[in-house]
């Protein structure tokens, strides 16, 4: 299974705003809103940051938000930070078959992941 | 505090088997969905398994399919995974993941346990 498609590395300078974009076919992000963005510093666990899509989970910096287009998500950090220096992660449900949650052709795929540099 | 740990990682031969556990606390463990998510060092995550609430939906990546089974044990608040033939590439840190039921995020994470194939 192929992963989604994200550039490895992303900078900016403190109060820019950055994106991430993640690129997958018509089976995963073009056919399902259930596209999500995982933050992971060095040595940690992966933390939930966006989900189905666009939605934030509570707890969550406002400077957080995601969009889609056709078959590419997008995480945009507005007004970075130094804190916000991580890996981060695309996340989608893919299918190969017209039934949704097929157990024979459901699964879930990562993108490769994106390296933030805030300079 | 919601809280998954994972235990049973270790140093395992080439062709050997070994048994992961993700302990669960802090919510009702019986009304969610798990997955089982890998990370080799220095590399991204890969989605290696889902396990529906109702414990009928059970997803597998193409890479463990046949090798790898995950089960629970709602008497003790308990996912497992358990891993046969396994290869050098199974090297890496695996995480219990908590379904959020929003779209197949993930939204809490287990530390990690590291799995380790050589001989």
């Amino acid at each position: 299974q192929s992963a989604l498609t994200q550039p490895a590395s992303v900078s900016g300078s403190p109060g820019q705003s950055i994106t991430i974009s993640c690129t997958g076919t018509s089976s995963d992000i073009g056919g399902y809103n259930y596209v999500s963005w995982y933050q992971q510093h060095p040595g940690k666990a992966p933390k939930l940051v966006i989900y189905e899509v666009s939605n934030r989970p509570s707890g969550v910096s406002n400077r957080f938000s995601g969009s889609k287009s056709g078959n590419t998500a997008s995480l945009t950090i507005s007004g970075v930070q130094t804190e916000d220096e991580a890996d981060y992660y695309c996340s989608s449900y893919r299918s190969s078959s017209t039934l949704v949650r097929s157990s024979s052709s459901s699964t879930l795929v990562f993108g490769a992941g994106t390296k933030v540099t805030v300079l | 505090e919601v809280q998954l740990v994972e235990s049973g990682g270790g140093l395992v031969q080439p062709g050997g088997s070994l048994r992961l556990s993700c302990a669960a606390s802090g919510f009702t463990f019986s009304k969610y969905s798990f997955n089982w998510v890998r990370q080799t060092p220095g590399k991204g995550l890969e989605w290696l398994s889902y396990f529906g609430w109702s414990g009928t939906t059970i997803y597998y990546a193409d890479s463990v399919k046949g090798r790898f089974t995950t089960s629970r044990d709602i008497a003790r608040d308990s996912l497992y995974l358990q891993m046969s033939g396994l290869r050098d590439e199974d090297t890496a840190v695996y995480y219990c993941t908590r379904d959020s039921s929003r779209g197949y995020a993930m939204d809490v994470w287990g530390q990690g346990t590291t799995v380790t194939v050589s001989s």
